[in-house]
């Protein structure tokens, strides 16, 4: 079980998109989609944007979006807000009823 | 108000063990998995342990399979970790989080406690 790879920053101004990568093996990302998405603010839980792989809760805005191409999973934020500023966390399913976090992105809107 | 509220942390040595409960309320506690989750101070989250409503699914992070054992009582809407052999390097702040969806398994988190702290240490 290794932690998925995330990039360690991104950045973007208001208004544009950034989108974070998340990559895992065959063993999860690329055989489940089960993919979740968090914002995340230290001190503070965890706030999930994304679950199930392409599931958006209700209260989350629809500027976040995602994709998964092989082993990878991408989150794109459209439409870059200051309050978009944090940290993201991925997580995904890795079988054997095992789940694996990313190691966490932070997203700087200059 | 739907919540989970962790308990049962502290201060213990190595090799000793120690035994971490999670009360929720607020949801139908018996139609959802539960996970542990567990975090480094400064560094990442780290996945622990989940249980399915059903006890059908039960998963452990390689670093504590064999040490540590989740349970559940839907009866009482408590979720447990018995953690044993305790090492250094388990010392976190430990959550317990709810999946997110009914009777489903590893589609995400979407409710997490407080955390309740075990340090590890002579």
């Amino acid at each position: 079980q290794s932690a998925l790879t995330q990039p360690a920053s991104v950045s973007g101004s208001p208004g544009q998109s950034v989108t974070i990568s998340c990559t895992g093996t065959s063993s999860d990302i690329g055989t489940y989609n089960l993919v979740s998405w968090y914002q995340y603010h230290p001190g503070n839980a965890p706030k999930v944007l994304i679950y199930g792989g392409t599931k958006r809760p209700s209260g989350v805005s629809d500027r976040f979006t995602t994709s998964k191409s092989g082993n990878t999973a991408y989150l794109t934020i459209s439409g870059l807000q200051s309050e978009d500023e944090g940290d993201y966390l991925c997580c995904s399913y890795g079988g054997r009823s095992t789940m694996i976090f990313g190691g966490g992105t932070k997203l700087t809107v200059l | 108000e739907v919540q989970v509220v962790e308990s049962g942390g502290g201060l213990v040595q190595p090799g000793r063990s120690l035994r971490l409960s999670c009360i929720g309320s607020g949801f139908a506690f018996d139609d959802y998995a539960m996970h542990w989750v567990r975090q480094v101070p400064g560094k990442g989250l780290e996945w622990v342990a989940g249980l399915g409503w059903d006890g059908r699914h039960i998963g452990y992070a390689d670093s504590v399979e064999g040490r540590f054992t989740v349970s559940r009582d839907n009866g009482k809407n408590s979720l447990s970790l018995q953690m044993n052999s305790l090492r250094a390097e388990d010392t976190a702040l430990y959550y317990c989080a709810k999946d997110t969806t009914v009777g489903r398994y590893g589609e995400g988190f979407d409710m997490w406690g407080q955390g309740t702290m075990v340090t590890v240490s002579s």
